[in-house]
């Protein structure tokens, strides 16, 4: 079963206005990260932030994490039409975050549409 | 995308036909993974791999077998137990991270469709 649900499914605003997605998961995790992936591409890393972490800044973007309500949101500020992708939260559980690899549990994502 | 590098770009299957897809990586990394997208959705963890000649299969893992022989290749193998192959496959690696701090690389990915 997916950990995260994105919220909303798309959003469509205009170039210049601020984006928000947010990401609810289920289960106690150690991080959560986000990723972009443009249409029929593979996926980039945008950001993580730690579970002991509230807020992270990285350029135009704000990731903030609320581990009491399991909940996630990415703000993406002044956008741009090259910001037009999907964006994905992930996470890995902490039952299975013991060190080495492990596989990343996907949201179906947010589809952001950035008007010029 | 760079560093990791999936083949082919397009893949048709037949009927009761295995396919595979190839996953070359050269950063180095230890951890190689197969995620299955479909239409609309997130990623599915297939199959990963910590380790050569070693790997643990994912949420999704029926129907599709992996091997691991060498560090930088994870290739796929989509078996004809796969009924409903048709989709997008990605294949990702990483360092070896504690805390499962595991930032993935991805490919370009393999789109599969059914004959």
């Amino acid at each position: 079963s997916q950990q995260g649900e994105e919220d909303p499914q798309a959003l469509s605003i205009q170039e210049g206005e601020n984006a928000t997605m947010n990401c609810s998961y289920k289960t106690s995790i150690n991080n959560l990260q986000w990723y972009r992936q443009n249409s029929g591409r593979g996926l980039v890393h945008l950001i993580l932030i730690r579970s002991n972490e509230r807020e992270k800044h990285s350029g135009r973007l704000r990731v903030t994490l609320d581990t009491s309500k399991k909940s996630s949101s990415l703000l993406i500020t002044a956008s741009r039409a090259a910001d037009t992708a999907s964006y994905f939260c992930a996470t890995v559980s902490m039952v299975y975050s013991g060190g080495g690899a492990d596989g990343l549990t996907f949201g179906k994502g947010t589809h952001l549409i950035i008007q010029p | 995308d760079g560093g990791i590098t999936q083949s082919p770009k397009y893949l048709f299957r037949k009927e009761g036909q295995n396919v595979t897809l190839s996953c070359e990586q050269n950063l180095n990394h230890d951890a190689m993974y197969w995620y299955r997208q479909d239409p609309g959705q997130g990623l599915r963890l297939i199959y990963y791999s910590q380790i050569v000649n070693d790997f643990q299969k994912g949420d999704i893992a029926e129907g599709y077998s992996v091997s691991r022989e060498k560090k930088e290749s994870f290739p796929l193998t989509v078996t004809s137990a796969q009924k409903n192959p048709t989709a997008f496959y990605l294949c990702a690696s990483s360092w070896l991270a504690s805390g499962g701090a595991n930032i993935q690389y991805f490919g370009a990915g393999t789109r599969l469709s059914v004959l």
